[in-house]
């Protein structure tokens, strides 16, 4: 069975902190790794990630993915209290009916204290 | 772009009736749209996948008889909940996949409460 794993599960620091996110995988016909951040409503896409050593950088956000250990880590620089929410990885499957399908983490919860 | 919205955004209905969740993508064609689940303070969980025009496929353990899975179209999904009870109160997510990308675009949720 697929599974994806993020850890921690929570996470308290204060602005202009540096915070780490963790995800490891196991998935069959693994594709890519996807992060999406989730505050009160549904989940706004972060970044997907395919290729292994490559980080990808959005503003004080980057990622980047290890194909051979199976994990991903998710960089915030200089937090900000608008950076507080849920931050979930997923991967997706290639193969046969499951393609396209996403694994979700349970999900790290931030927060940043003024 | 990439936008999906979803209608309604909250509903409250009555133990046994249906209810019907529409899921859009306004600026973009949809050829896969999937339904997750998602309770408090859980990650998200899929319910099914829908491709445009045809049958939904639908993750162990969720019954097919009871969310019924319709994507006539490729900007439209719609998820009807029939004779609804109350512990199929939930928050549920409707996404959208570009055709060869693996990025799904989420639309807002719809928060179900069945009395």
């Amino acid at each position: 069975e697929d599974k994806v794993v993020q850890s921690p599960l929570s996470l308290v620091v204060h602005e202009g902190d540096t915070v780490t996110l963790n995800c490891s995988y196991e998935v069959t016909n693994f594709r890519s790794l996807l992060w999406y951040k989730q505050e009160k409503k549904a989940p706004t896409f972060l970044f997907m990630l395919t290729s292994s050593g490559i980080e990808k950088k959005s503003g004080r956000l980057s990622s980047i993915l290890d194909k051979k250990e199976l994990f991903s880590i998710l960089n915030i620089t200089a937090t900000q209290t608008g950076d507080s929410a849920v931050y979930l990885c997923a991967a997706a499957n290639a193969g046969g009916t499951s393609y396209g399908k996403l694994t979700f983490g349970q999900g790290t919860i931030l927060t940043v204290h003024p | 772009g990439a936008v999906v919205s979803q209608h309604p955004s909250r509903v409250i209905c009555k133990s046994g009736t249906s209810v019907k969740i529409e899921c859009r993508s306004l600026d973009f064609q949809a050829t896969t749209m999937f339904w997750y689940r998602q309770f408090p303070k859980k990650s998200l969980m899929l319910m099914a996948t829908s491709n445009e025009g045809s049958k939904a496929t639908y993750e162990q353990g969720v019954e097919k008889d009871k969310f019924l899975i319709n994507h006539a179209s490729l900007t439209l999904s719609t998820l009807t909940v029939t004779s609804a009870h109350p512990e199929d109160s939930s928050f549920y997510i409707c996404s959208a996949r570009v055709r060869a990308s693996d990025t799904q675009y989420f639309g807002p949720g719809t928060r179900l409460t069945v009395l």
